[in-house]
């Protein structure tokens, strides 16, 4: 069966701490894995990882993917109270299914 | 660009009950998925739409759960009757390409049931 697994499930941080959020993956048929970033609203879209050690960076976030050891890890640097969120990661199975983990609830404190 | 509409934003009802949602992808977007989150999950894909066609509903519990996407563009959820089980958020979201690839979903901001 399919399943992807995040850790850890919750984190508690202060601003300007550095975190990482990881992402393990067992899926038929792996085309691409993704973050997304849930806030009390749409989960927004942050990156998309298809090649194997290549990584993505967006300002204070990066993210890079492992196909060998099936695992993508997602850091964040100099944390603010707005990345406060739910972290979602999710595997691409075949031409269009997304498999997603639980989620790892960040919360960073002032 | 408008994002995904969907409403709304809560609701609240009794078991045995019907409650339908509404979703609004974003302009041009052929795919429409219809997700179920529960607290503490990630999203469970219930069922996607390739313009009115489905593409894939083996997750969706058919005996109370129904949806169509008629013109395909706007979309309904309808759950009758509802369950306590049922309480969850319900999120839409769309997509340009079917392909891997290309395929980013974009999601709306999802309706919160709750089942008494």
């Amino acid at each position: 069966e399919d399943k992807v697994v995040q850790s850890p499930l919750s984190l508690v941080v202060h601003e300007g701490d550095t975190v990482t959020l990881n992402c393990s993956y067992e899926v038929t048929n792996f085309r691409s894995l993704l973050w997304y970033k849930q806030e009390k609203k749409a989960p927004t879209f942050l990156f998309m990882l298809t090649s194997s050690g290549i990584e993505k960076k967006s300002g204070r976030l990066s993210s890079i993917l492992d196909k060998k050891e099936l695992f993508s890890i997602l850091n964040i640097t100099a944390t603010q109270t707005g990345d406060s969120a739910v972290y979602l990661c999710a595997a691409i199975r075949g031409t269009y299914k997304y498999i997603f983990g639980t989620g790892t609830r960040l919360k960073v404190l002032a | 660009e408008a994002g995904v509409a969907q409403s709304p934003r809560y609701k609240i009802i009794e078991k045995r009950q019907s409650v339908a949602f509404w979703c609004n992808p974003i302009s041009g977007h052929a795919t429409l998925y219809w997700y179920q989150q529960i607290l503490g999950q990630g999203p469970k894909l219930l069922i996607q739409f390739q313009n009115n066609g489905v593409v894939d509903d083996s997750q969706l519990p058919k005996d109370r759960f129904s949806a169509e996407r008629l013109k395909g563009v706007d979309s309904t959820l309808k759950i009758q009757p509802a369950k306590l089980e049922d309480s969850a958020v319900y999120l839409c979201a769309s997509s340009s390409f079917i392909l891997a690839a290309k395929n980013i979903q974009y999601f709306g901001a999802g309706t919160r049931l709750s089942v008494l």
